[in-house]
């Protein structure tokens, strides 16, 4: 069963323009969620993350927009730049120092290609 | 400040084989994980310490799997008997104290691929 569902798959999107990229979260003992951006050859690097207790956060030119009632969160990049081109992935953990900290949950990612 | 770092880049290796991936944490980091990352999926988790110890190892796939951490360093991710569909990217985090992912630093990962 997967926890977290990504979508879409893959973005193209030109360069100056919104990507969005979605993801939704079935378990409500989640209370952090981040978003990785995940350059070829390299480990995931932590891009933004949000807490339930608020509904968006937003970091430059990265926003999260959070939806608690509907268990949705979703990643927007404005003004999308070619350098932006990599794999996104949101994911999904319960916060603590106990056994189910490490049982964080990832979406499947999005490629995302920004055309200059 | 030195990050993760884990050994080998890239392992090759034939069906059948035992292989050993290696993960050196971020200095004073107590938590360790270790994560799998197939072509086009998202990340599995497989396993996390705390110290040396490994309070939950719910996510090893199989008996193939095992993973030891010593002096609350280095840890080794062992698959013996390596099949095809272990091929995937296998990625270390650490975190300064065990906790969800707010707190955990990613290495570049080792590629293994089963032929």
């Amino acid at each position: 069963q997967q926890q977290v569902k990504q979508s879409p798959q893959s973005l193209i999107v030109q360069k100056g323009g919104i990507s969005i990229i979605n993801c939704a979260y079935e378990n409500t003992a989640f209370d952090y969620f981040p978003w990785y951006q995940q350059f070829p050859g390299k480990g995931p690097a932590l891009l933004i993350a949000i807490r339930p207790d608020v509904s968006e956060k937003k970091e430059g030119r990265f926003t999260i927009s959070f939806n608690k009632s509907a268990k949705q969160f979703s990643l927007h990049i404005m003004d999308s730049q070619p350098g932006d081109s990599a794999t996104y992935f949101c994911a999904a953990s319960r916060g603590g120092v106990d056994t189910n900290a490490g049982k964080s949950t990832f979406g499947d990612g999005t490629t995302l290609t920004v055309k200059p | 400040g030195a990050g993760v770092s884990q050994s080998p880049s890239n392992k090759v290796t034939e069906k059948g084989k035992d292989v050993e991936l290696r993960c050196d944490p971020i200095s004073g980091h107590t938590a360790l994980y270790w994560y799998r990352q197939s072509l086009g999926q998202g990340l599995e988790f497989l396993i996390y310490f705390q110290g040396n110890s490994a309070p939950d190892k719910s996510g090893l796939p199989s008996d193939r799997f095992s993973a030891e951490r010593t002096g609350g360093s280095v840890s080794t991710l062992t698959i013996q008997r390596t099949q095809q569909e272990d091929s995937a990217v296998y990625l270390c985090a650490s975190s300064p104290r065990g906790s969800g992912l707010e707190t955990q630093y990613f290495g570049p990962g080792t590629r293994l691929l089963v032929l």
